[in-house]
């Protein structure tokens, strides 16, 4: 069954540094999403992403962060520079179209700021 | 008025128990409702899927919608030790908008 994959499953960085957390959103699904999970908190929604552009952001979503898909197969999350607070689970999600709501989750990156 | 409201319990029922998990929301605008399962330190797993007030069946797993008291509800039966994870609902308003609204989730354990 085609899933969802993203790399690296952990990554700690020092404050400051810039990260791209990577996806593999499942092949012939044509919208993406970001989301993010603060450890005991909700998953909150980020970015979504169709047609190699931005369809919607959240407010979480600043200046900082910046997504891409470098080629047919990737999905990339770079935040500039982090801060503490964006320790958490990112997750990558994708759905066939956008009336199509099923959202596929990925296993998340554990990012680590200290 | 939080957008999405869901007991995070935690809940512990015996295994063969009949579960009921639940969540309201404020807003009359979403259309289309769904439940996740995330086990610890996992991504969530699509469980159910649907759009309209009523019940869906998918084999031990019911979901159900009462889009009149904004209330949602999956029910598992014969809940087994594999069942223990969170669970979460997640909503969306449909049209343009492709983000999930997540509740929180609800912790379920099921002892053998």
């Amino acid at each position: 069954e085609p899933e969802v994959t993203q790399t690296p499953s952990h990554q700690v960085t020092q404050m400051g540094q810039e990260v791209i957390l990577r996806c593999v959103p499942i092949s012939n699904h044509l919208y993406f999403y970001w989301y993010r999970q603060i450890l005991g908190q909700k998953v909150e929604f980020l970015v979504s992403f169709y047609n190699n552009e931005i369809s919607e952001k959240s407010e979480i979503f600043d200046d900082q962060f910046s997504v891409e898909r470098p080629d047919g197969s990737n999905f990339t999350l770079k935040i500039r520079s982090t801060k503490l607070e964006d320790s958490a689970m990112y997750f990558c999600a994708s759905s066939y179209g956008l009336l199509s709501y099923e959202q596929y989750f990925g296993p998340g990156t554990r990012l680590t700021v200290t | 008025q939080k957008e999405v409201e869901q007991d995070p319990g935690p809940l512990s029922v015996p295994e063969g128990a009949i579960v009921s998990l639940n969540c309201t929301y404020s807003n009359s605008a979403f259309q289309y409702f769904m439940w996740y399962r995330q086990y610890s330190r996992k991504g969530p797993e699509l469980l159910m899927y649907t759009y309209s007030s009523g019940n869906k069946e998918d084999g031990r797993f019911t979901a159900q919608v009462d889009k009149s008291s904004k209330y949602i509800s999956l029910f598992i039966r014969d809940s087994q030790p594999s069942d223990s994870a969170t669970y979460l609902c997640a909503l969306n308003y449909g049209g343009s908008q492709g983000n999930l609204i997540f509740g929180k989730g609800t912790k379920l354990s099921v002892k053998p």
